[in-house]
């Protein structure tokens, strides 16, 4: 069971905007910065976001990132079919001294 | 050209040991933490442990404490995780990932990862 909180699922059509939520607490997105990585099918993850909203290069900027208190968002604008991929967040935990990833979101583009 | 080559996966029998090894290259190694992140069959990501530029400080999730070991040689640029006690649940993709500072606690961001290596678990 993870502790930051993701929905399981999303979805939309081409053109669309997207939003995943994140969920977490003080310790952790409270208190540090939030990053999302994609992972397309039978790949490895790839960073997206990093430092709550910023993206490296190469992101498209369809993709952002924003943090306020303990809950964090992805949001793709312009939704593509490549951007079907599972999403998921993560954060550093002060009291658990530990890194923590939210339970993922699949994307499905429909 | 940032590179990491993870090796040493396999399928062995609950209890045994097994060390995988990631390889980098295209980077100031030594500079730099390093982790290990595991991803179990159709689930999703779970971070392991961590170690800093100069290997000084380690981290471990609690579900690995006291089992699993993770250490660094920078004159080979290489990490590795030593896996004692291993349990079926333990059976994953086990990925190498660069931190993107020298501090592996507080920070979440890895900006490179290796392909994985897969770990099975079973009697």
């Amino acid at each position: 069971q993870s502790v930051l909180t993701q929905p399981p699922s999303a979805s939309g059509t081409p053109g669309q905007r997207v939003t995943i939520s994140c969920s977490g607490s003080r310790s952790n997105i409270g208190s540090n910065a939030v990053n999302w990585y994609q992972q397309l099918p039978g790949t490895a993850p790839k960073l997206l976001i990093y430092s709550n909203d910023q993206r490296p290069s190469g992101v498209p900027d369809r993709f952002s990132g924003s943090k306020s208190g303990t809950s964090a968002s992805l949001a793709i604008s312009g939704l593509q079919s490549e951007d079907e991929a599972d999403y998921y967040c993560a954060a550093w935990d002060d009291s658990l001294n530990a890194v923590l990833f939210g339970g993922g979101t699949k994307l499905t583009v429909l | 050209e940032v590179q990491l080559l993870e090796s040493g996966g396999g399928l062995l029998q609950p209890g045994g040991s097994l060390r995988l090894s990631c390889t980098a290259s295209g980077f100031i190694f030594s500079r730099l933490a390093m982790h290990w992140v595991r991803q179990a069959p159709g689930k999703g990501l779970e971070w392991v442990s961590g170690i800093s530029g100069y290997g000084e400080s380690t981290f471990y999730a609690d579900s690995v404490k006291g089992r699993f070991t993770i250490s660094r040689d920078n004159s080979e640029n290489t990490v590795y995780l030593q896996m004692n006690s291993l349990r079926a649940e333990d059976t994953a993709v086990y990925y190498c990932a660069k931190g993107h500072y020298g501090s592996a606690s507080s920070v979440s961001n890895f900006d490179h990862w290796g392909q994985g290596t897969l770990v099975s678990v079973s009697s």
